[in-house]
């Protein structure tokens, strides 16, 4: 049973460029989240998907964000136009209909120059 | 007021003594919660979860939920040194299969001194 997987585990760019991460969750789980962690911080609450379906958005996910799960299998997050202040961890979970318990995936460290 | 409270710490608790750690949480609608273990460099990962009011035991974990006072605390028995990690409190307002995002608290840094 292989865990949430996340890729890039880096990913070092410039400001103003975009990126994208790919999250495949636990392969029973049909529920996917998105989450940013900084330094000295819980991480915070982005968006979430049950199958394709993204049913919660939170207000810290701005334009600039969007997350898709096309299939219902793996999900990608996209930052358009990266600024400083998007440096951060990215986690991803997964979690399945019973236990609802959400297990992370090593995350994505996003590093602006 | 924050949603959800942890004292950052760090918390140093000596080799098999009983760690305890605590949270608050501000939403009354707050419905399950969860403590996660996080290692410096690591993602956070799952310790416990707790629905209802009182006591859940999970070998040398104990989690206890008190509603009326919006309470949450994490025990941990027989401390060891790998013990020693950020533990984040969440909470989520749905029950068990519910479709919410977690809320996190910042944090409490335990140190198990040797």
């Amino acid at each position: 049973d292989t865990g949430v997987s996340q890729n890039p585990r880096h990913k070092i760019t410039k400001r103003g460029q975009n990126v994208t991460f790919r999250c495949d969750p636990i392969s029973e789980h049909n529920r996917l989240y998105w989450y940013r962690q900084t330094l000295g911080q819980g991480p915070e609450f982005l968006t979430y998907f049950q199958n394709e379906a993204q049913l919660e958005k939170s207000r810290l996910l701005s334009d600039r964000f969007s997350a898709e799960r096309p299939k219902g299998s793996f999900s990608t997050l996209e930052i358009q136009r990266t600024e400083q202040g998007d440096s951060a961890m990215y986690l991803c979970a997964s979690s399945s209909g019973q236990a609802g318990s959400q297990h992370f995936g090593d995350g994505t460290r996003l590093s602006i120059l | 007021q924050k949603e959800v409270e942890q004292n950052s710490g760090p918390l140093s608790v000596p080799e098999g003594a009983i760690a305890s750690l605590n949270c608050t949480y501000s939403d009354r609608g707050s419905q399950s919660f969860f403590w996660y273990r996080q290692y410096s460099g690591k993602s956070p990962e799952l310790i416990m979860f707790i629905y209802s009011n009182g006591d859940k035991e999970d070998g040398r974990f104990t989690a206890q939920l008190n509603k009326a006072s919006q309470y949450v605390s994490l025990l941990i028995r027989d401390s060891q040194p790998s013990d020693s990690a950020t533990y984040l409190c969440a909470v989520r307002k749905s029950v068990g299969g519910g479709a919410d995002g977690l809320t996190f608290g910042k944090g409490t840094h335990l140190i198990i001194q040797p």
